[in-house]
């Protein structure tokens, strides 16, 4: 049981590049959410989604955009990369109704030079 | 709006010495209350929730209605115990988490 697998785990981007981080759960969780922690700041919400189909801007969500087609899948993109970017992203999953907590993933760290 | 404060950035004790970690919010109506932890290089971790009034770890949080606050508290701190420390609220019946700014404890021998 993998919980949620977060890939890459470090990536440099040039300023104008693309690129998508990939979040997967196999917990058959509806709820999965992708938050940035930036150095000494708590982690922001960017987007979050409650189930396959369903996606919502969180309190950072511009610059990024998502997806939720699957329940597993809930991939970030940034479309433009800016050095406002670096960071780490963290992706979460949850149940629904469930306030037991979130499941976090290792994170990934990018920075934008 | 709904807001956490975690006013230490870093909170500095000797092993064996009380820890006291601090947090308040702002939230008009019935929150659940977390804390979350961050040990080096490692992902997030649910530590506690005010709804299970449990102990985890030696680490007790209660929550103060009347002060709006959900302090983290252990008796004797252990140098295991170094790491960040993320307070998190979310509204009753909703999952999207609010975190505090985070407070680093270290535990010095």
């Amino acid at each position: 049981n993998a919980g949620v697998t977060q890939t890459p785990k470090f990536r440099i981007l040039k300023i104008g590049q693309s690129m998508t981080l990939q979040c997967t759960q196999d917990m058959n969780h509806n709820y999965m959410y992708w938050y940035r922690q930036d150095p000494g700041m708590g982690l922001k919400l960017i987007y979050y989604s409650v189930g396959a189909g369903i996606t919502d801007k969180g309190e950072v969500p511009n610059g990024y955009n998502v997806s939720r087609s699957t329940t597993e899948d809930f991939p970030l993109r940034l479309e433009l990369a800016a050095p406002s970017q670096t960071s780490v992203y963290f992706c979460a999953s949850s149940g629904q109704g469930e306030v037991s907590g979130y499941t976090f993933g290792s994170g990934t760290r990018l920075t934008v030079v | 709006a709904q807001r956490v404060t975690q006013p230490e950035k870093l909170l500095s004790v000797f092993k064996g010495a009380p820890v006291e970690l601090k947090c308040n919010y702002s939230y008009s109506g019935s929150p659940e209350l977390f804390w979350y932890v961050q040990y080096s290089r490692q992902r997030l971790q649910l530590l506690l929730r005010h709804i299970s009034r449990e102990s985890i770890k030696g680490f007790t949080a209660d929550l103060n209605k009347g002060e709006t606050s959900f302090h983290l508290k252990k008796p004797f701190a252990q140098e295991e115990d170094s790491a960040m420390y993320f307070c998190a609220l979310t509204e009753c019946g909703y999952n999207k988490l609010i975190f505090g700014a985070g407070t680093r404890l270290a535990v010095h021998p």
